[in-house]
């Protein structure tokens, strides 16, 4: 079946710091690929998100491309700040012609940012 | 803010009360989740509505009691909990003809 693997954490970086949490996935069709961020003590909120391959998708400084050669979905940003320091959730979704789509989540990466 | 509420926020019940979660989003949405998050495991998808018809349960044990009276309102109800059962319950809801999930901020569930 479908699944998303992505880099244990917890990542801890020095503010300003460079990024990058990996992702892969596994998917017999052509799923949506997104990033999740979960905030202490709130929902898990779209961060960003990418519908076909070679797509990047980008939002708040954070970027990731679909790379479907490697099947990645790597999250970047070029200068972390303490504010970024959440839960960040790799997911994939297919849609099942007219079904309820539904989205198959990673383990979650832990990233804390240090002043 | 995501338009997707959850009461309680938190809640803490014995082994034999019955109590239940609530989730409410005046989206529009059509599909409405239940998922389950525990520490170091993916989220955990628990049941599916759309339409108010439910159209997944993996395998969820029966002391987890989903409602959905309308497209607004999703209930979770809890009988029986064991403190494994222990976690935040996040709710979701989604357009369908868009995939992407819009999540509450969840009901920390702790069995004593």
């Amino acid at each position: 079946g479908d699944s998303v693997t992505q880099m244990e954490g917890p990542v801890t970086l020095s503010e300003e710091a460079f990024l990058t949490i990996n992702c892969t996935y596994t998917a017999t069709g052509y799923p949506s690929l997104f990033w999740y961020v979960q905030y202490p003590g709130e929902g898990l909120q779209l961060l960003l998100k990418a519908t076909k391959a070679d797509d990047k998708g980008s939002n708040k400084g954070f970027e990731a491309t679909y790379r479907k050669e490697t099947t990645s979905f790597h999250l970047e940003k070029g200068s972390v700040q303490v504010s970024d320091s959440a839960v960040y959730f790799c997911a994939l979704g297919e849609s099942h012609g007219g079904a309820t789509n539904k989205l198959i989540f990673g383990t979650g990466t832990l990233l804390a940012v240090q002043p | 803010e995501t338009g997707v509420t959850q009461t309680p926020r938190h809640l803490v019940m014995g082994m034999t009360n019955k109590k239940s979660l609530k989730c409410e989003q005046h989206l529009g949405h059509n599909a409405m989740y239940w998922y389950k998050q525990s520490a170091k495991k993916p989220l955990e998808l628990m049941f599916v509505y759309n339409f108010k018809e439910q159209t997944e349960n993996n395998s969820v044990p029966s002391r987890f009691s989903p409602e959905c009276p309308n497209s607004s309102h999703l209930f979770l109800h809890l009988h029986t909990l064991q403190p494994e059962d222990s976690a935040l319950y996040l709710c979701a809801s989604s357009p369908g003809i868009e995939i992407r999930e819009f999540f509450g901020p969840g009901t920390r569930l702790t069995v004593l």
